[in-house]
């Protein structure tokens, strides 16, 4: 059974521009969480896909979006990045309510 | 809302020596409740949870109990090893998603 996977590990980007995240499930997970953690913070939620619709959104501006795929992977984007999006960006699967297992994450530099 | 205070670290100890980290909720309802730990550049690990009151959850010798009438969900373990070193958050689970603590660093020295 394959765990969740992000890519890239790591990302260096200067504010203005747009980045990409990804995320593959864990087999057989219908449901995929994105959270952002600064340094020295917990998690934070960002949103929630489920069957390839957002489920619930955390507070964070619309420059955050996503998609969920027919095959459950889900893509992060955040368009205009300023230098407080620095931080570790994890994604999370589960089956709907179910426990979530983690990703290692992406580590997003903003210079 | 719901929120999850945790002590501030850093937590040093000698190997060996007994592990408490305090965590306290504030909730509506009844969430299940969970200690995530975190190594050094790496994603988060469930380390234990407990789904009701008064349940409690272990795992790898570490304990923590359901306390509702004080809003507790405090992480034990009876003798912490070096490797036992990492970042350890307490987490609610709000609806579809988690509530995370501020996260407690704990440097366990030989």
């Amino acid at each position: 059974e394959t765990g969740v996977t992000q890519s890239p590990t790591h990302l260096i980007k200067t504010r203005g521009q747009q980045v990409t995240l990804r995320c593959s499930s864990q087999s057989g997970h219908n449901t995929v969480s994105w959270y952002q953690q600064a340094l020295g913070q917990g998690p934070q939620f960002i949103f929630q896909y489920y069957r390839e619709e957002e489920n619930g959104r955390g507070n964070f501006p619309p420059r955050f979006s996503g998609l969920q795929f027919p095959n459950y992977s889900s893509e992060l984007n955040v368009n205009a990045l300023e230098l407080d999006d620095s931080a570790l960006y994890l994604c999370a699967s589960s089956l709907k309510k179910d426990e979530q297992f983690f990703g290692p994450g992406t580590r997003l530099t903003v210079l | 809302g719901n929120s999850v205070t945790q002590m501030e670290g850093p937590v040093t100890l000698s190997e060996e020596a007994f592990l408490t980290i305090n965590c306290t909720y504030t909730a509506t309802g009844y969430p299940s409740l969970f200690w995530y730990v975190q190594y050094p550049g790496e994603g988060l690990q469930l380390l234990l949870k407990a789904t009701k009151a008064d349940d409690k959850g272990s795992n790898k010798g570490f304990e923590a109990t359901y306390r509702k009438e004080t809003t507790s969900f405090h992480l034990e373990k009876g003798s912490v090893q070096v490797s036992d070193s990492a970042v350890y958050f307490c987490a609610l689970d709000s609806s579809y998603k988690l509530i995370f603590g501020s996260g407690t660093r704990l440097l366990v020295r030989p």
